[in-house]
């Protein structure tokens, strides 16, 4: 069975700065999928970012990049130029190639100060 | 395009007592999700569609919880009897098949077990 771990409860960041997100994983897939998705406090949790295991090139959406190193089964996102709007629970997602399960961390609340 | 609806959003009942949740996923999506987010924690996936069929159910308390999708479209989730650990929200979910594409999630239902 997979397992996600975000060693992060919460963190913050001013507006404008960078700050990155910490994931790891475990797995014995060699081919998978990897999400981050953003839950904003009271609305629906939609997709930041995702990275296929097999691309050795990180995803970049916009300001949101991700740094995967698979042999370390790390999946971090660095969040550049931190809008008041990116304030949010954050979730490190897993999901095989097979069925598509889904296996989601507990979660990182980041906050934005003005 | 319409996204995910659930209802209710709200249920408060008393333990041992019954309660159901509708899903309708967005049109077209194939795969349809149930997770359960108990507060503080990521997503824990109940069960998984494929149309109208079950791809995953491995964490489905099958001795209280049933799900069931009519003709690959909307979906039900009960819960006969209700105890108070399952005081959580209640998130549907739907993609285009499994994998690599997107889920998006509807606004969930919180469920509170007095």
């Amino acid at each position: 069975a997979q397992t996600v771990t975000q060693s992060q409860p919460e963190m913050s960041v001013q507006e404008a700065e960078t700050v990155t997100l910490s994931c790891t994983y475990d797995t014995s897939e060699s081919n998978y999928y990897l999400f981050w998705y953003k839950q904003p406090p009271s609305r629906q949790m939609i997709l930041v970012i995702r990275q296929e295991a097999y691309k050795q090139q990180n995803a970049t959406e916009n300001r949101f990049s991700v740094n995967f190193q698979k042999a370390a089964k790390s999946f971090s996102l660095k969040i550049s130029d931190s809008q008041l709007g990116d304030t949010a629970m954050y979730f490190c997602a897993f999901r095989d190639t097979n069925a598509g399960k889904s296996t989601f961390g507990d979660g990182t609340t980041l906050t934005v100060k003005p | 395009e319409a996204g995910v609806a659930q209802s209710p959003r709200y249920k408060i009942i008393e333990k041992r007592q019954s309660v159901a949740f509708w899903c309708n996923p967005i049109s077209g999506h194939a795969t349809l999700y149930w997770y359960q987010q108990i507060l503080g924690q990521g997503p824990k996936l109940l069960i998984q569609f494929q149309n109208n069929g079950v791809v995953d159910d491995s964490q489905l308390p099958k001795d209280r919880f049933s799900a069931e999708r009519l003709k690959g479209v909307d979906s039900t989730l009960k819960i006969q009897p209700a105890k108070l650990e399952d005081s959580a929200v209640y998130l549907c979910a739907s993609s285009m098949g499994p994998s690599l594409y997107e889920q998006y999630f509807g606004p969930g239902t919180r469920l509170t077990v007095t």
